[in-house]
């Protein structure tokens, strides 16, 4: 079936760094694809979402400049945190839809990073 | 806005026990509800839906029916497994399945 693959799964990082997580649908085109953050012991917050060769859309409250976004092609979206401060730490997950409307989303196993 | 409140963990049963995980809403159309669950070292996977009111979704021995008059979708399983230890989230959607609204998730660890 259907693959959504993140990497990496996990990535320890020093503050000021940065860090690059993919996201990449295996076997069908994914023109839009979300990324979420979770917290210890709360929900799955939506960050943006990635559209294929337009900007992403953010939420509320989630910085542009430092969560940037790409997606370059139809099957890979990528999320960098920039200048990562220890208060970023978390996981992060992606997903994407086979198609619009009435299609299953497909996660990945998420990222968890630490930064130090 | 959207919220969705599930039943906080951990929750510890044991094999065969009867489950239930509550799920409460509040949204401001008529959405599609969700289940999804995490088992170790994977993705989230959809687990069942529904769609509109009175609507039962089911799957592996899972149930939840969309109950619009108490904003709920709470999932039951009359005799649960060791292999249904996992994480799961309670999820709405306004749009499709596109943009979810997930609650905070529940571990569920079944003792032999």
């Amino acid at each position: 079936g259907a693959v959504v693959s993140q990497h990496p799964s996990w990535v320890i990082c020093k503050s000021g760094t940065s860090v690059k997580i993919e996201c990449r649908s295996l076997d069908f085109q994914a023109t839009t694809m979300f990324w979420y953050r979770q917290f210890p012991k709360q929900s799955l917050m939506l960050m943006a979402t990635s559209n294929e060769g337009s900007k992403a859309t953010y939420e509320q409250g989630v910085e542009k400049d430092k969560f940037l976004i790409n997606h370059a092609s139809l099957t890979l979206s990528t999320l960098t945190v920039t200048s990562a401060h220890p208060e970023d730490s978390s996981f992060y997950i992606c997903s994407a839809p086979e198609a619009l409307n009435n299609s299953p989303l497909h996660f990945g196993n998420g990222t968890r990073l630490t930064v130090t | 806005g959207n919220s969705v409140t599930q039943m906080e963990g951990p929750v510890t049963l044991s094999e065969e026990a009867f489950l239930t995980i509550n799920c409460t809403y509040t949204a401001t159309g008529y959405p599609s509800l969700f289940w999804y669950v995490q088992y170790p070292g994977e993705g989230l996977q959809l687990l069942l839906k529904a769609t509109k009111a009175d609507d039962k979704g089911s799957n592996k021995g899972f149930e939840a029916t969309y109950r619009k008059e108490t904003t709920s979708f709470h999932l039951e399983k009359g005799s649960v497994q060791v292999s249904d230890s996992a994480v799961y989230f309670c999820a709405l959607s306004e749009f499709g399945n596109e943009k979810l609204t997930f609650g905070t998730g529940t571990r569920l660890t079944i003792i032999p």
